[in-house]
């Protein structure tokens, strides 16, 4: 996931505008990917995620990117709304040995401006 | 609809006491997962189940133990409260033991130890 910090990265977008969030991943092993997004006092939902066989997979609204060689993942938001500001983070984990768990992200906060 | 739940939503101790934090999901998911939460780090496991009777331990489990008693509920009991527990705790669940299979996480229990 992201390199640890005491606070999490900042994205301010216009409504309607693209936004790209990012993620780091350490682990080459990892060929599993999800986004998350956070909103306020609630628990992580699933957006979308991807396997390491492909580079792009797309969703509502939202398309994510995974670049093997510099181990980076991203997530675009197309059109962004307001209901989209929340915290975003990524998960990663290797499938191929069995007892894996997922290793997350610590987060981008992103706010939709109105 | 089938949904997780916990409670308490919000919780105060002081350290030394043992605290049971709850979590019910209505989904009959085999698995269930206990995380917690902090500034500068991604969610971290805890405790997890694949099913009655079946527990684990996680990468943060010292400090803290779970039981599973029925395929709806696993509690996680903080056996004497310390200042570094200080968290917020999420409880999720999937179908199935795979790493790839998606997690719904309840809405979280926001834990004070004074």
């Amino acid at each position: 996931g992201e390199s640890v910090g005491l606070h999490l990265p900042t994205l301010s977008v216009q409504e309607g505008d693209n936004s790209i969030i990012n993620c780091a991943y350490s682990n080459s092993a990892s060929d599993y990917f999800i986004w998350y997004k956070q909103e306020s006092g609630k628990g992580p939902q699933f957006i979308i995620d991807i396997r390491s066989n492909m580079d792009k997979r797309q969703g509502q609204r939202v398309t994510v990117l995974l670049n093997k060689t510099v181990k980076h993942l991203s997530l675009q938001i197309a059109a962004t709304q307001p209901g989209d500001s929340a915290v975003y983070f990524c998960a990663e984990t290797p499938t191929m040995s069995s007892g894996e768990k997922l290793t997350f992200g610590t987060g981008t906060r992103l706010t939709i401006i109105p | 609809d089938a949904e997780i739940t916990q409670s308490p939503r919000h919780k105060i101790t002081e350290t030394g006491r043992q605290v049971t934090l709850a979590c019910h999901q209505t989904w009959n998911h085999n698995n269930m997962f206990w995380y917690r939460q902090d500034l500068g780090h991604g969610l971290r496991l805890i405790h997890y189940s694949y099913g009655v009777q079946d527990t684990n331990k996680g990468e943060v489990s010292d400090g803290y133990s779970v039981s599973r008693s029925n395929t709806e509920d696993l509690p996680l009991t903080l056996e004497s409260a310390a200042s570094s527990q200080t968290s917020v705790y999420f409880c999720a669940s999937s179908a199935t033991g795979t790493v790839t299979d998606t997690q719904y996480f309840g809405p979280g229990t926001r834990l004070t130890v004074l």
